[in-house]
This record gives structure tokens, sequence and C-alpha cells, in this order.
């Protein structure tokens, strides 16, 4: 199994500000995405995170308003630009080990 | 769109009896389908899977049943005990191994 590792583990910002948050594998990894579980709701899948590439895009989220770095195997970023109060969210940081897709602990998100 | 439907959105069940929580879908074309679990302040841990081509896969407790004529998974838990107590998620891949698309949960009270 994968060992995750996010911070930081909550915060509560304002509104128009950033935060970036980081996620930690404890081996490599190839595949890596980020996920949010707004309040109430399921968990959805944000973007991929690629190594060496840009950062892959699901539908209705897009690269300015979460900017992602993947700068080795082991290490992602997301950044929350811009900051609303919709974006109060838990963010989870993903990642697929033999077969299986393990979650981080979670950022959880409060945007006054 | 929704791809995975979980119904019920809470749970109760008494200690020792058996828990039994639904999932429906609605693409045929799913290779597999897997369960998870999620504590409060904690990342969903996978739980269980099962592969489009069988209909019952057991792991001590827990037991996930499939039925692709009716489109319905269920995840059996006997018997029931409080630390079982958390969300659970059923999941299906967008795209074999990767990207997950997820139910909306269903909260289970085991009672002691």
């Amino acid at each position: 199994s994968a060992v995750i590792s996010q911070k930081p583990s909550r915060d509560i910002c304002q509104r128009g500000t950033s935060l970036t948050i980081q996620c930690q594998v404890d081996s490599q990894v190839t595949m890596m995405f980020w996920y949010r579980q707004q309040p109430g709701q399921s968990l959805t899948l944000i973007a991929t995170a690629n190594q060496g590439s840009e950062a892959t895009y699901e539908s209705g989220f897009v690269i300015d308003k979460f900017p992602i770095s993947r700068p080795n195997l082991t290490f992602s970023t997301l950044t929350v630009s811009n900051m609303s109060p919709e974006d109060s969210s838990i963010y989870l940081c993903s990642v697929v080990s033999t077969y299986t897709q393990y979650f981080g602990p979670g950022t959880r998100l409060t945007v006054l | 769109d929704q791809q995975v439907k979980q119904n019920s959105p809470s749970l109760s069940v008494q200690e020792g009896r058996i828990s039994i929580l639904n999932c429906d879908y609605t693409n045929s074309m799913f290779d597999y389908f897997l369960w998870y679990k999620k504590y409060p302040a904690e990342g969903p841990t996978f739980l269980i899977s099962i592969s489009s081509i069988k209909d019952k896969n057991e792991d001590g407790r827990f037991t996930v049943f499939l039925n692709k004529s009716a489109k319905h998974l269920s995840l059996h838990i006997v018997p029931s005990q409080p630390g079982d107590s958390a969300v659970y998620f059923c999941a299906v891949p967008k795209e074999y191994g990767n990207k997950l698309v997820f139910g909306a949960g269903t909260i289970l009270r085991v009672k002691s």
C-alpha cells in the first residue's frame, strides 16, 4: 500500500487569496490525482497530476483556478486560486499503487 | 449524469446484525466496482472490489454482490460492529485503474 500525507490538514482563508496544498507519497507512483469533496457531496475528480507535463483537468475545472505541479513521482501540489466561499471543501490527493487507489487524509479548507 | 447512485443517505443497524449498503450504476461497460469507507477527518479507505465477471467477492465480514442484469451492487457487513460506523462510497473507474467516479455515499451507524 501507499502512505500519503497532506499539508496543511486544514486552513481557514479569506476570500480572494490562494492556498497551496502539498501531497507527499512514501513511494514512487505513476498515477496521482486530486479530488474535492464539497460539504454534503461525494468526491469529485479535479485533475490528474502528470509528472513532467501539464495536469489533465476534468470538465468544470481549469488550470487558472487549480494550478497543479508534479515535480517528481512522490510529490504534487494543488493551488486553489482566488478563493471564494464556494471553494470550501475537503481536497484529497490520491495515488494508484498495485492496482488500488489510495487517498490521503485530506485538507479541509474553509473560505470566509 | 450520475453514473453511480447510492439512494440511501443513511442506514442505522444494531451491533451484530447485517448491514446492507446498495449502489446502482448506469453503464454496463464498467470493468469492476469498488467500495470505500470514510471516517470523519480521514481520506477514503479502500474496502473491497469486485470484477464485472464475478457476482460475489468476500473478504472477512465484508461481501460484495453484483447483479449485472439489474446494474446493482450491494455491500454486506456481517456481523456489524460499532467501528464500522462511517460513510461508505461505491465507486467505478472512469478509465481502467485510474479515475474514479463516486456515489453520493451512505452514512452507516452501528448501534451498540
